[in-house]
């Protein structure tokens, strides 16, 4: 079982959509919770950093996280075609230095 | 802008030829880190730095080494590339052992 497992999709929207993303983890001992985002042949770069249950927002990004589950999702409001891109999510544990990425969930936007 | 830097973009090379790919960052960051990212893919954790301190993933192949001289450079010394060793090789840097990843923009490796 991967540590950390995300739908490949790819997901396909209209511009204006809301968009909901999902990852789950497999070990408790993940404390961290982060969604990244990757271009083509770019390095990720990151969108969102929690460390505890519930929602955090950051204008048209809400990153969500129930530990009980397992389950961490990232809500995009008002997609935009330049939001067309892989979303990575990625997970620590509390005694850092490892980041740990799912294989990440392509996303389009269409115009 | 500061900022993580690879060199070069893109790298060919042959079956069992040394290369070495390269990383400075201007952040000043202690924690310098390199993955491997396949197609479609997770990337994949290699080894990481912090600061002088080497730490060697497990499953890391020997044919994989690491160097970093100072706090601005990092360096990723494959051996003898194989087939298998195609693949984007991404540097990142943090400040601590629980921060977020500043990423470069990756060398993509060919291995002919």
């Amino acid at each position: 079982q991967k540590e950390v497992e995300q739908d490949p999709g790819p997901l396909s929207v209209p511009e204006g959509a809301i968009v909901s993303l999902n990852c789950t983890y497999s070990n408790s001992a993940f404390q961290y919770f982060m969604w990244y985002r990757q271009y083509s042949r770019k390095g990720p770069e990151l969108l969102m950093y929690t460390y505890s249950s519930g929602n955090k927002e950051d204008g048209r990004f809400t990153a969500q996280v129930d530990k009980s589950s397992k389950y961490i999702s990232l809500f995009i409001r008002d997609s935009q075609p330049s939001d067309s891109a892989t979303y990575l999510c990625a997970v620590v544990a509390a005694g850092g230095f490892k980041t740990i990425f799912g294989a990440g969930t392509r996303l389009f936007v269409k115009a | 802008d500061a900022m993580v830097i690879q060199n070069p973009r893109y790298q060919v090379t042959q079956f069992g030829k040394p290369v070495t790919l390269s990383c400075s960052q201007t952040l000043n960051h202690n924690v310098m880190y390199w993955y491997q990212q396949k197609s479609s893919q997770a990337p994949k954790l290699l080894f990481h730095y912090y600061d002088k301190d080497f730490n060697n993933e497990a499953d890391t192949p020997d044919n994989f080494q690491s160097r970093r001289p100072n706090t601005s450079f990092c360096f990723l010394d494959i051996r003898s590339p194989g087939l298998g060793d195609a693949a984007m090789y991404l540097c990142a840097t943090s400040r601590g052992r629980i921060e977020k990843l500043f990423f470069g923009s990756g060398t993509q490796l060919s291995v002919l």
